[in-house]
């Protein structure tokens, strides 16, 4: 069946950086957009960040314009979030997300992983 | 606008009908479609709602979306137990970022 797993979630100080992954199955990871989207302890979801089918377009909050940055290697089936200079309010659940309809940026969120976890603390 | 109004919580029994709604602006509800998700304690997020007011298979017809402006609602009819959780809705704000509401819990009495 369609499955999005996050991982890479960790303990880390301000100012560092760490890099999460999401690796699909089930379908053909090529043909869909990916979004990023998180949420903080106690807080609802915030959107992160999209890119499109093939890594062409990409788009990011301005929470975290500058600081992350949105990848994909399609013959991975993995979806990246590089996150530098990171801050405390950057603690969150990060969730990925696939778009629908196939090779549509601007679609709805069909499937969501479960989410992995960063807190970032001195 | 940082995220799209919707209600801190609303509530009902079970076989009721309760309705949450979600403001925005025009760059967002007014002009994108709204998409809704249902957000139960410890599972990912579940799509329930797209291009305003479709359901993807396997969501039951007691929830039912639809717009009208810069405002959009989310109706779940025939209130349930297992409905209870957090309900958010989301649109694309302008071409470039995607906005999402404050979240409503909902609470099945």
């Amino acid at each position: 069946q369609v499955q999005l797993v996050e991982s890479g979630g960790t303990l880390v100080q301000p100012g560092r950086s760490l890099r999460l992954s999401c690796t699909g199955s089930g379908f053909n990871f090529y043909n869909y957009g990916m979004h990023w989207v998180r949420q903080a302890p106690g807080k609802g979801l915030e959107w992160v960040s999209v890119t499109s089918h093939d890594g062409s377009e990409s788009y990011y909050a301005d929470s975290v314009k500058g600081r992350f940055i949105i990848s994909r290697d399609n013959s991975k089936n993995t979806l990246y979030l590089q996150m530098n200079n990171v801050r405390n309010d950057d603690t969150a659940v990060y969730y990925c997300a696939r778009v629908r309809p196939l090779r549509v940026l601007r679609g709805w969120l069909d499937t969501w992983g479960r989410g992995a976890l960063v807190s970032v603390s001195s | 606008q940082s995220v799209l109004t919707q209600p801190p919580s609303v509530s009902g029994t079970p076989g009721q009908k309760v309705t949450i709604s979600c403001s925005g602006s025009r760059s967002n509800v007014g002009f994108n479609s709204v998409s809704w998700y249902q957000h139960l304690p410890g599972a990912a997020p579940k799509l329930l709602i797209y291009t305003t007011n479709q359901r993807p298979s396997g969501v039951p017809d007691r929830f039912f979306g639809s717009k009208s402006g810069t405002s959009a609602s989310l109706a779940i009819t025939e209130l349930q137990s297992e409905d209870e959780g957090d309900y958010y809705c989301a649109a694309w704000d302008g071409a470039h970022s995607v906005i999402f509401g404050g979240g409503t819990r909902l609470t099945v009495l």
